[in-house]
This record gives C-alpha cells, structure tokens and sequence, in this order.
C-alpha cells in the first residue's frame, strides 16, 4: 500500500479556513484519496475522497495536486467541533473493506 | 437508520484468557473490518470480512481470528490474551458496491468501539 506524509499537528482559530496538507508522491493510477477524521472518543468517520478532480462536499474540499503526488483537505470555516485526527489514506479501488491509517494530523481549533 | 454497533462497550480480562467481540453493522452493509488502536501504534487493519468471507487481512498472529454470518453480523476472537491487545477494538461496515466508472461506493462507518483492557 502506498504511503502518505502528513504533519503530527496543526493549529487554526474558530471560522477561519484551515488547509490540511498529504503527500503521496508513490501513489499509483488507481489509488482514490480518501479523508477521514477521529473525534475525541469516537470512531473514525468518513470526510471525502477523490482520484483526480477537485471534490467539494457539504464536509470539507479535497484539492488534488495535477501529478496527484499530494492533496490538500480544507474545512472553509474551522469550529470547535472540527478538532479531530485527520487521516490522508490511499486506497486502491479493489481493497473495499481494507484502511491503512498513519499517525495523521491532529488539529487544535482554538476559539 | 441506525448506526454501527458494538458489543460490549467495555470490558476486563486477564491475561491467557480469551474473549470474542461483537459488531451489528449497518442494515444492507455487506462489509465488515475490524481495526485495533493503541497508543504506540495507532489504527491497525485486522480484517475484512465480505459474504461470510474472509477478504483481506493485516499483520495481526492467528490469536486474533473472526467471523461474519448470514446477516453480516460479525464477531472477533482473541484467543490467550497478552497485555499488549489492550486496545480499542473499532468495527466498521460499508456497502462494498462497485458503482459504474471504476468508484466503489465503500464509505466505512465505523462503530463507537470496544475498550478491551488486559490485566
């Protein structure tokens, strides 16, 4: 499976834009970009996914460099309830039930 | 609709025991993975479980095993307890369907978790 880089931490204050960086420079043709985030005490919850456009959901937008070797995952307006875990993970389009999580980026929103 | 859940919630054993765990996943959710999460390590894939099928598999000793039935419920196992599987177990279901174009609609909804601690 192809790894992905992302910082240990970030920080952003409520209602400002947060850009939330991955690097996946041996990412392969079929690998979909997925996003998903833990919140304190919970299970991990999808986010949004993409192969090569540009995706935008109610949630957040998955930006997707030309050579998809990184992506970028924005939350337009950053609140309290967005501190979380964020998971860059790559999955090939045949492994359906299989995740492979890194350590992923803990975001700090402070108010 | 009802989410993912798990059975029990928490619970305490000592080591060289066993212990099997419970996942109801969402209602027409064929898929079943399991993950374990600890401190040092993170979330580590255990396996998948597709039809009553073992589909895909992590790096976990054969302690560790599961199982899915006809309604896609699915249990784990975890056989002569060590220390180190205290963790939290987390289940996760999703539809597994291919859409047209090469997507797969395989969003993973994850359950709340089991908090297993081994004395």
């Amino acid at each position: 499976d192809a790894k992905t880089t992302q910082p240990n931490s970030m920080e952003s204050n409520e209602e400002e834009p947060v850009h939330l960086p991955c690097n996946h420079s041996t990412i392969s043709g079929t690998d979909y970009i997925h996003w998903y985030r833990q919140l304190p005490s919970q299970g991990p919850e999808y986010v949004i996914h993409g192969l090569t456009s540009n995706v935008n959901n109610r949630m957040a937008s998955l930006a997707i460099a030309e050579d998809r070797k990184s992506s970028t995952l924005i939350l337009h307006r950053a609140t309290l309830r967005d501190a979380a875990v964020y998971y860059c993970i790559l999955r090939d389009v045949d492994n359906t039930g299989k995740l492979i999580f890194g350590q992923g980026t803990t975001l700090q929103v402070k108010p | 609709k009802a989410g993912v859940t798990q059975t029990p919630r928490y619970l305490i054993k000592t080591r060289g025991q066993q212990v099997t765990l419970s996942c109801s996943p969402i209602s027409g959710h064929r898929s079943v993975s399991w993950y374990q999460q600890t401190p040092g390590q993170g979330l580590q894939f255990l396996f998948e479980y597709f039809s009553e099928t073992q589909r895909n598999k992590g790096n976990f000793p054969g302690r560790f095993s599961g199982r899915q039935f006809s309604n896609s419920r699915s249990e784990m196992n975890v056989s002569t307890l060590e220390l180190g599987d205290s963790a939290l177990y987390l289940c996760a279901s999703s539809l597994a369907r291919r859409l047209a174009g090469g997507d797969s609609y395989n969003e993973q909804f994850f359950g709340p978790g089991t908090r297993l601690t081994v004395l």
